[in-house]
């Protein structure tokens, strides 16, 4: 059974700091990773998708790798600001197609 | 941008009443996901639906959860007798293919609150 796990759980660092997100899954077996970004009470909004023949995969500031052998991603956040304050989300797509979550990780940038 | 549409966004019942969300999801992704979020936690499947079908709904409660998706666009999950535990924000997703390949995209969620 596929897992998924978030490291930290929670994070806090000044503004403009750069910093990393870890997500690691038990499977290697699988056909995407997708993070996503969650604001307290809302629902989840897309960041970045890997395929699984992908090493990463960049937009704006956020830059995500995928090591499929290892069962490993990163997400990596460049000057970070008070408003990337959110929880963010790992999730890898497995070979039924539905998306096996990890449990975040809870941001706070501190200005 | 196209959305997946949801309502209501909040919903307060009392336990052992009935309750049922609503999902639109983007004109064309056959592929349509409920999930259900704990506070703290990620979201966890409830039920996939390829077209009209449901393709997987072995983590459903299916003696007081039901979820259907009559023609093929919009869906329904209903919840009867709504429980104490069953307080978690719904969310719905779409994707265009099947597998995945082009991402998902969920909607703003339904946040239940079982009293």
């Amino acid at each position: 059974k596929q897992e998924v796990t978030q490291i930290p759980a929670a994070l806090s660092v000044p503004e403009g700091e750069n910093l990393v997100l870890n997500c690691s899954f038990t499977d290697s077996a699988i056909y995407n990773l997708q993070w996503f970004r969650q604001d307290p009470g809302k629902g989840l909004t897309s960041l970045l998708l890997i395929q699984s023949s992908q090493r990463e995969q960049t937009s704006g500031r956020l830059n995500a790798s995928l090591d499929k052998s290892s069962g490993r991603s990163t997400l990596y956040i460049a000057a970070s600001q008070p408003g990337d304050s959110a929880t963010y989300l790992c999730a890898v797509s497995d070979s039924s197609y539905k998306l096996i979550f990890g449990s975040g990780t809870r941001l706070l940038v501190r200005p | 941008e196209a959305e997946v549409a949801q309502s209501p966004r909040y919903k307060i019942t009392e336990k052992s009443q009935a309750v049922a969300f609503w999902c639109d999801p983007i004109s064309g992704h056959a592929t349509l996901y409920w999930y259900r979020q704990i506070l703290g936690q990620g979201p966890e499947l409830l039920v996939q639906f390829q077209d009209e079908s449901v393709v997987d709904d072995s983590q459903l409660p299916k003696d007081r959860f039901s979820a259907e998706r009559l023609k093929g666009v919009d869906s329904t999950l209903k919840i009867q007798p709504a429980e104490l535990g069953d307080s978690a924000m719904y969310l719905c997703a779409s994707s265009l293919g099947s597998q995945g390949n082009y991402g998902y995209t969920f909607g703003s969620g339904t946040r239940l609150t079982v009293v």
